[in-house]
């Protein structure tokens, strides 16, 4: 199985300030000849589903604020929020769809200071 | 609009079965697989289970491998999942959610409100 590994565990960041969450796998989620890099970012509000924020790697979802960004191929990737706002507080999963079984992160939760 | 509605969930002693349905709209259902993910109370989320569009495939945790089984009714645009011999770590909000479109793997663009399934005796 591809084990995902997030850091941190729980982020405090000011609003209007940059946060960065990490997100590692065990194996390269980069399938070369689609040339796609199989890792999703998604959004958990308490008390509601996840919401899909971006896909392969850097392609934000449609209707999502583009403060949000995707980076990273084969094993290190990266969610960015450019200027944190009160709405963006919530936990932030990675997840590899390259093969089954299909993996989370183990979930990175965001504060403001 | 895409919706998906869970349902079935509830109280079940441990060793129990239940059978959880999600019923889908806004989208030609037989086109897409899905899947079920749960998340344990204040846990994170936890792929079970995924069906491809025609039902041919299914795919499953090693943690639910053996108990549940997943299984659809593109008719009914319908999505189950069957959870037999039920242990307390099976408690969890299940969640379906829409992703492949036909042999591709795509990530869960649309989710269920989820249904809670409490084991306890």
């Amino acid at each position: 199985d591809i084990v995902m590994t997030q850091s941190p565990d729980s982020l405090a960041v000011s609003l209007g300030e940059r946060a960065t969450i990490n997100c590692k796998s065990s194996q390269s989620v980069f399938y070369s000849s689609r040339s796609k890099n199989y890792l999703a970012w998604y959004q958990q509000k308490p008390g509601q589903p996840p919401k899909l924020l971006i896909y392969w790697a850097s392609t934000r979802e449609s209707g999502v604020p583009d403060r949000f960004s995707g980076s990273g191929s084969g094993t290190d990737f990266t969610l960015t929020i450019s200027s944190l706002q009160a709405e963006d507080v919530a936990v932030y999963y990675c997840q590899q769809y390259y093969t089954t079984p299909y993996t989370f992160g183990q979930g990175t939760k965001l504060e403001i200071k | 609009e895409v919706q998906l509605l869970e349902s079935g969930g509830g109280l079940i002693q441990p060793g129990g079965s239940l059978r959880l349905s999600c019923v889908a709209s806004g989208f030609t259902f037989s086109n897409y697989a899905l899947s079920w993910v749960r998340q344990a109370p204040g846990k994170g989320l936890e792929w079970v289970s995924d069906i491809t569009g025609s039902g041919g495939s299914a795919y499953y945790a090693n943690s639910v491998k053996g108990r549940f089984t997943v299984s659809r009714d593109n008719s009914k645009n319908t999505l189950y999942l069957q959870l037999n011999s039920l242990r307390d770590e099976d408690t969890a909000i299940y969640y379906c959610a829409r992703d492949g479109y036909g042999s591709e793997s795509y990530p869960f663009d649309h989710w269920g409100q989820g249904t809670l399934v409490t084991v306890s005796s």
